[in-house]
This record gives structure tokens, C-alpha cells and sequence, in this order.
């Protein structure tokens, strides 16, 4: 069965840290994984990602995948009280539906 | 802002009452995709269609269907609402193997 799996599932940090958040997946035909924040309602987009190895960067935010081990983390730096969110790893296999993990509840504490 | 848009934002149902929720897609995404996410969970995938034809469902029950118009909005109808039908309802819309973008969700209580 297809799953995916978010740690930790929790964290608190201060402003100005350093985080990574990570993802393990087991998919049939997998094609791609994507990296949500979540913050009251609406899942935002932050990145998609489908080669290994290739580092996507937006800002302070950067994802990176690892499809031979089955992972991908999520790295913020400098870490801002509006980080704080819910982020969300899903998996793309065939028939376009996404499989998300349960998330990584970060909060960011001035 | 995702261009997505759901209405209502809010409901409150009775148990065993039916409900229709509603979701313009983002302008040229072809395809819908509603989710339930329950509280502290993942979104969990419903149904997906693709011009106009469902086109894969998760692992729900027949009485969660849907519709997708020629203007490719949308609609997720439950009925005989059960208390554990109480959840977030997300719509996604996009183009087939590409990201996915959402709209602000339904808030579904069920009392």
C-alpha cells in the first residue's frame, strides 16, 4: 500500500534556526513529490520534485530528493515566526491523485 | 491567492442529511481533485476528474460522488452524512502530472 511518512511529527524552535523536515515514501510508479505549507486552510504549493539529487531553492526554503533511498527533506533557514505551519509531503504516483504524510507541525517561537 | 475558490466556507449538517459543495477551478486547469482531511491528518484523495469524466477515486464510499462541468467547476455531494464525515473538504485543480494548487477548503461539521 502506498504511504508516506512525515518526522518529526512536531517541533518547536526559536527565530533564526535552522530546520529540516523530512519525508520517506513507498509508492508503485512513482513520479514526483511535492512539498505543501499549510498554514489555517489551503495547502500553498513550495516545491515539486522529481529528479534525485537536484536541490530546488526558493528563498529561505530548499527541498531535495533522494529516490534511491525513498526521502526527501525539507531545509529553512533562518527560520521566521510565519514559518510557522503545517508542512505536508505528498507523492504523485499514476491517476494524478497526491498522497500526503500526516505533516510536521513546526512552530516558530519569537 | 490560487485562483481556487469553494463555497460555503462554513456548514453545519444534521447526520443523515445530504450536502453539496462547490469549487471553481483555477482559470485552464482541466482537473479537479476534492480531499477530506480530518483533524491532525494528511488530505486524504476522494476523486479526481478530467473533462468531465471521474478519472480515479480513494478509498470512500459510494455515497461521495461528484460532477465536473463543461467550465470545469465542480461539485462533491455526500449524502447520508455520518458524524465522521466531519472534515475539512479540500478542491485542488491543475493539469494532469503537474502541481496542484488549492483552494481554501469546506469546513464541514456534522452534528
Amino acid at each position: 500500500e502506498d504511504k508516506v511518512v512525515q518526522s518529526p511529527l512536531s517541533l518547536v524552535v526559536h527565530e533564526g534556526d535552522t530546520v529540516t523536515l523530512n519525508c520517506s515514501y513507498e509508492v508503485t510508479n512513482f513520479r514526483s513529490l511535492l512539498w505543501y505549507k499549510q498554514e489555517k486552510k489551503a495547502p500553498t504549493f513550495l516545491f515539486m520534485l522529481t529528479s534525485s539529487g537536484i536541490e530546488k531553492k526558493s528563498g529561505r526554503l530548499s527541498s531535495i530528493l533522494d529516490k534511491k533511498e525513498l526521502f526527501s527533506i525539507l531545509n529553512i533557514t533562518a527560520t521566521q515566526t510565519g514559518d510557522s505551519a503545517v508542512y505536508l509531503c505528498a507523492v504523485n504516483p499514476p491517476l494524478n491523485k497526491l498522497i500526503f504524510g500526516t505533516g510536521t507541525l513546526l512552530a516558530v517561537q519569537p | 491567492e490560487t485562483g481556487v475558490t469553494q463555497s460555503p466556507t462554513h456548514l453545519i449538517k444534521t447526520r443523515g442529511q445530504q450536502v453539496t459543495l462547490r469549487c471553481s477551478s483555477q482559470s485552464g486547469h482541466n482537473t479537479v481533485s476534492w480531499y477530506q482531511q480530518a483533524l491532525g491528518q494528511g488530505p486524504q484523495f476522494i476523486f479526481q476528474y478530467y473533462r468531465e469524466e471521474e478519472n480515479g477515486r480513494g478509498n470512500f464510499p459510494p455515497r461521495f460522488s461528484g460532477l465536473q462541468f463543461p467550465n470545469y467547476s465542480s461539485e462533491l455531494n455526500v449524502n447520508a452524512l455520518e458524524l465522521d464525515d466531519s472534515a475539512l473538504y479540500l478542491c485542488a485543480s491543475g493539469h494532469p502530472g503537474a502541481e496542484a494548487f488549492f483552494g481554501q477548503g469546506t469546513r464541514l461539521t456534522v452534528v
